[in-house]
């Protein structure tokens, strides 16, 4: 089955700098890539996704990027706010099967004002 | 669209008792999940249904039971709670067709302690 690896599992940053969120994945079938965000005590809730043929997308200030060759891909928030603080997840949903998607393990990131 | 809802919100269960945590979504998703999540860690997958009258076990199934008999409903039960259920349980609902994933749409969790 699949499996995705996130990290780091802690970032920590000031105010104003970006943060980078890295997750591989091991199905090469796997064709939707979706960014949960999840607040203390809230739902995860989507915050941005991808599919398997586009190489980058962007939301004002946070974007993913795919890598189906090496099989990665990655969330940048840039000029990060206080209100970015937060765990974040990936995931990667396999074509065929079940399309049960796999999530990473989390990232909890703190930004210091 | 109330979207996904969830009830309770809180419960604390004493060892050995039984409960149901509701699921309804009201999106005519086809796809239905339900995940625990442990103090400062990830989801879990326990069940998961891929349409009325359909389930399957995920990753953590031991301990509890589902079932679908309609499309917007989606409850799971807990028989003889233990301490190791202590957890938040989310459900979620999503659109899959002919090997599409589409996002999943998260319940507010339900939170339960057992005592």
């Amino acid at each position: 089955g699949e499996n995705v690896e996130q990290h780091p599992s802690t970032l920590s940053v000031q105010e104003g700098d970006s943060a980078v969120i890295k997750c591989t994945y091991s199905d090469s079938a796997s064709n939707y890539f979706p960014w949960y965000k999840q607040e203390l005590g809230k739902r995860p809730q989507l915050i941005i996704d991808i599919r398997s043929n586009v190489g980058e997308k962007k939301d004002q200030r946070i974007a993913v990027t795919l890598n189906k060759t090496a099989k990665h891909f990655s969330l940048h928030i840039t000029e990060t706010q206080p209100e970015d603080s937060a765990v974040y997840f990936c995931a990667a949903n396999p074509l065929g099967g079940s399309y049960i998607p796999t999530f990473g393990r989390g990232t909890s990131l703190i930004v210091h004002p | 669209n109330a979207g996904v809802t969830q009830t309770p919100k809180f419960r604390i269960l004493k060892i050995g008792q039984s409960m149901t945590l509701q699921c309804t979504q009201d999106m005519n998703h086809n796809y239905m999940y339900w995940y625990r999540q442990d103090p400062g860690m990830g989801l879990k997958l326990i069940y998961y249904s891929v349409g009325a009258g359909i389930t399957d076990k995920g990753e953590v199934p031991n301990g509890y039971n589902v079932s679908r008999s309609t499309t917007e409903d989606f409850p799971l039960r807990l028989e003889l709670a233990a301490p190791s259920q202590t957890s938040v349980y989310f459900c979620a609902s999503s659109y899959a067709i002919a090997g599409v994933g589409e996002t999943q749409y998260f319940g507010p969790g339900t939170r339960l302690l057992v005592l």
